[in-house]
């Protein structure tokens, strides 16, 4: 099975404090995503990657910036954290070649609180 | 504005009960994907459909999208309390397997006993 792992749970930040959300899939795939989620919003795409060191903006890329070294891990980086990014924070993962009726293959969730 | 409408916002059904969910889009879907998630974890894939007319089972869950593919229902037969959660469609937003996907807002589903 596919196994995408958030690093953290629930995370309690500060206001300008700098926070590194992290996330790792082991099924080799080429396409990782970072959403957040919050009450009447929905699911926002907030950056994704197609490629080791490549990176798109998603819809609300603002006070965001992305990582992705190595192609099993995709990292989302709040340069100064703020209340407004208190939210839910979701890591997805896909692959091209891969035909599955299972397009996107998401991790549990990071809880983020910033105070 | 959101690119997928669910309605309703939240459900509250008896047990036992039928109920249905539904995810409208303006724009023809080319893959429309059903989630469910347990509050505060990540989503958990249902079913995926890409075909106009396409309905699939599964247990007592059965999805559907309509022949213009621009409206899902998810429809879940003699509710139980471990079907209580949130329930998004997603919808790719292009033909590609890019699984870069547009999300609605989620139904929250609640069982009573």
């Amino acid at each position: 099975d596919v196994k995408v792992t958030q690093s953290s749970r629930y995370l309690v930040k500060r206001t300008g404090e700098k926070v590194f959300l992290e996330c790792v899939q082991d099924m080799d795939h080429e396409n990782m995503f970072w959403y957040r989620q919050d009450p009447g919003l929905g699911l926002r795409l907030i950056y994704f990657s197609y490629d080791v060191k490549m990176k798109e903006k998603g819809d609300i890329p603002e006070g965001y910036s992305v990582s992705r070294e190595k192609k099993e891990r995709f990292s989302l980086i709040l340069e100064s954290a703020s209340t407004n990014q208190t939210s839910m924070y979701l890591c997805a993962s896909s692959s091209w070649r891969v035909a599955t009726n299972e397009k996107l293959f998401f991790g549990s969730g990071t809880q983020l609180s910033v105070l | 504005s959101q690119e997928l409408e669910q309605s309703p916002q939240s459900l509250i059904v008896q047990e036992g009960k039928n109920l249905t969910i539904n995810c409208t889009s303006s724009k023809t879907l080319y893959g429309l994907y059903w989630y469910k998630q347990k509050y505060g974890e990540g989503l958990i894939f249902l079913m995926m459909l890409q075909k106009g007319g396409e309905e699939k089972s599964h247990e007592k869950i059965t999805a559907k999208l309509d022949e213009k593919k621009q409206q899902s229902s998810l429809h879940i037969t003699a509710s139980q309390p471990s079907h209580a959660g949130i329930y998004l469609c997603g919808a790719d937003r292009t033909n590609t397997n890019a699984g870069k996907s547009t999300f609605g807002d989620g139904t929250t589903l609640t069982v009573k006993p």
